[in-house]
C-alpha cells in the first residue's frame, strides 16, 4: 500500500509567480488535506477536499485554491507569490468523512522558496 | 481563536533520562490529540494518537490527556540521541474532520 506522495520535492520561484504542488493520495482514501509550514511553526491547515469538493478552509486568502480530481488525487494553486508563501507545503489523505477520525500522515512534503 | 501552546524548547535531556513534553490547547470542545516527530528539513511524522483521558502507551512513548484541563503530554524514556527532534502537538478542530490545529513545537536535544 502506497502512502502519500507529493511533487515537486524542491521548487524556486519569483515573487508574482503562479505554482501547482501535486499530491497523490494513499489508495482507498478520498480526503486530501493540504497544509502550510513555515520555518520555525507549527504546520497551518490550508484547506481541505473531499470527493473532489472544497471541505473546509483555513485563514489563506483566495489566490490559494485547489482541486480534487475523480482518482482523489489534488493540486495546490498559489497565485501572485509572495515572498512570505516560502514554506514546506504538506499533503495528507484519510479515509472519509464517513469514517471515524484517522490520524493523519503527511507526504514527504514540497520546500518552495520564492525569491 | 483555536489555539495550541507548547513550549518552544530547547529542551535538553541526558540520554537514558525521560523527556515530558507539554501542550495545551484552547478548544474545549476537542476529541483528538497528535504527537508528530520531526526532523529538520523532513515531513512530521506520527508518532501517537490518543481520543480518550488517561495514558496510552506505545513502546517507549506514553500519551497523557486530561480534558478537564485542556492538557495533552508526550514522555519519551530511555531517551536517545535519534530522538533529537521538534516534537508538534496536534489538536483536531472540533467537529471537524481531520482538520488540525498544530503547536509550534518543541525541540528535544538527548545528548549522550
Amino acid at each position: 500500500e502506497t502512502g502519500v506522495t507529493q511533487s515537486p520535492t524542491h521548487l524556486i520561484k519569483t515573487r508574482g509567480q503562479q505554482v501547482t504542488l501535486r499530491c497523490s493520495s494513499q489508495s482507498g482514501h478520498n480526503t486530501v488535506s493540504w497544509y502550510q509550514q513555515a520555518l520555525g511553526q507549527g504546520p497551518q491547515f490550508i484547506f481541505q477536499y473531499y470527493r473532489e469538493e472544497e471541505n473546509g478552509r483555513g485563514n489563506f486568502p483566495p489566490r490559494f485554491s485547489g482541486l480534487q480530481f475523480p482518482n482523489y488525487s489534488s493540486e495546490l494553486n498559489v497565485n501572485a507569490l509572495e515572498l512570505d508563501d516560502s514554506a514546506l507545503y504538506l499533503c495528507a489523505s484519510s479515509p472519509g468523512q464517513g469514517a471515524s477520525n484517522s490520524p493523519l500522515h503527511f507526504g514527504n512534503g514540497t520546500r518552495l522558496t520564492v525569491t | 481563536q483555536k489555539e495550541v501552546e507548547q513550549n518552544s524548547g530547547p529542551l535538553s535531556v541526558p540520554e537514558g533520562a525521560i523527556a515530558s513534553l507539554n501542550c495545551t490547547y484552547s478548544d474545549r470542545g476537542s476529541q483528538s490529540f497528535f504527537w508528530y516527530r520531526q526532523y529538520s528539513g523532513k515531513s512530521p511524522e506520527l508518532i501517537m494518537f490518543i481520543y480518550s483521558n488517561g495514558d496510552k502507551e506505545d513502546g517507549r512513548f506514553t500519551a497523557q490527556l486530561n480534558k478537564a484541563s485542556q492538557y495533552v503530554s508526550l514522555l519519551i524514556r530511555d531517551s536517545q540521541p535519534s530522538d533529537s527532534a521538534t516534537y508538534l502537538c496536534a489538536v483536531n478542530w472540533a467537529g471537524g474532520y481531520n482538520k488540525l490545529i498544530f503547536g509550534a513545537g518543541t525541540r528535544l536535544a538527548v545528548h549522550p
